[in-house]
């Protein structure tokens, strides 16, 4: 079985720039997450979309973030401009209903490091 | 509001020793309770859950017994190997249906040979 797909597993940039991480969740789940993992404040989940529409965005830090769900097979986190403070382990996962004993499957995360 | 603590960090074992990691949960209703594990360079994977008070949840010879009456979900192993050297998370969902995982921050296991 395919599980979450991220790419690019690694993506170094310098500040300033737009960078965009991309999530293909697991087919037929109704559920996807995004959370941001670092040394300091453990793992935070940033936004998270049922259906494709956005539920919750309110762990989202700052405007420069934003998540986008054109379809139920993909979805994209975008930094823009980026900071060095944004460089952390970003995870997608997905899950399959609203039953809230069903796990959440993640992806292998992107390393993202901000120069 | 709803929170997940777990034992400090790390912890460190012999092969075939045994193995207890903490967790304790405050939540207004009655949650999910979760173990989910993360090897290096991974995501996190589910290792074992309970969805209600005494269930015990068991999966790769861990275990945890969900209870309600010390808001506790221990993680247990008789007998620890050096493959189950990871980060450990206890996490909770609401049964209110919504999916969203509260999680503690993390219990990081070094198994020696």
């Amino acid at each position: 079985d395919a599980g979450v797909i991220q790419s690019p597993r690694h993506e170094v940039t310098e500040m300033g720039q737009e960078v965009t991480l991309r999530c293909k969740p697991i087919s037929g789940h109704d559920y996807l997450f995004w959370y941001r993992q670092t040394m300091m404040r453990g793992l935070e989940l940033l936004i998270y979309f049922n259906n494709n529409v956005p539920i919750d965005d309110s762990g989202m830090p700052e405007d420069r973030f934003s998540a986008k769900m054109p379809n139920a097979s993909f979805s994209t986190l975008k930094i823009q401009p980026s900071e060095p403070r944004d460089s952390a382990v970003y995870f997608c996962a997905s899950s399959q209903n609203s039953v809230s004993n069903q796990p959440q499957h993640f992806g292998d995360g992107t390393r993202l490091s901000i120069l | 509001g709803d929170s997940v603590t777990q034992m400090e960090g790390p912890v460190t074992l012999s092969e075939e020793a045994f193995l207890t990691i903490n967790c304790t949960y405050t939540a207004t209703g009655y949650p999910s309770l979760f173990w989910y594990v993360q090897y290096p360079g991974e995501g996190l994977q589910l290792l074992l859950k309970a969805t209600k008070a005494d269930d015990k949840g068991s999966n790769k010879g861990f275990e945890a017994t969900y209870r309600k009456e010390t808001t506790s979900f221990h993680l247990e192993k008789g007998s620890v190997q050096v493959s189950d050297s990871a980060v450990y998370f206890c996490a909770l969902t609401l049964n209110t249906g919504f999916q969203k995982l509260v999680f503690g921050t993390g219990t990081r296991l070094l198994v020696s040979p």
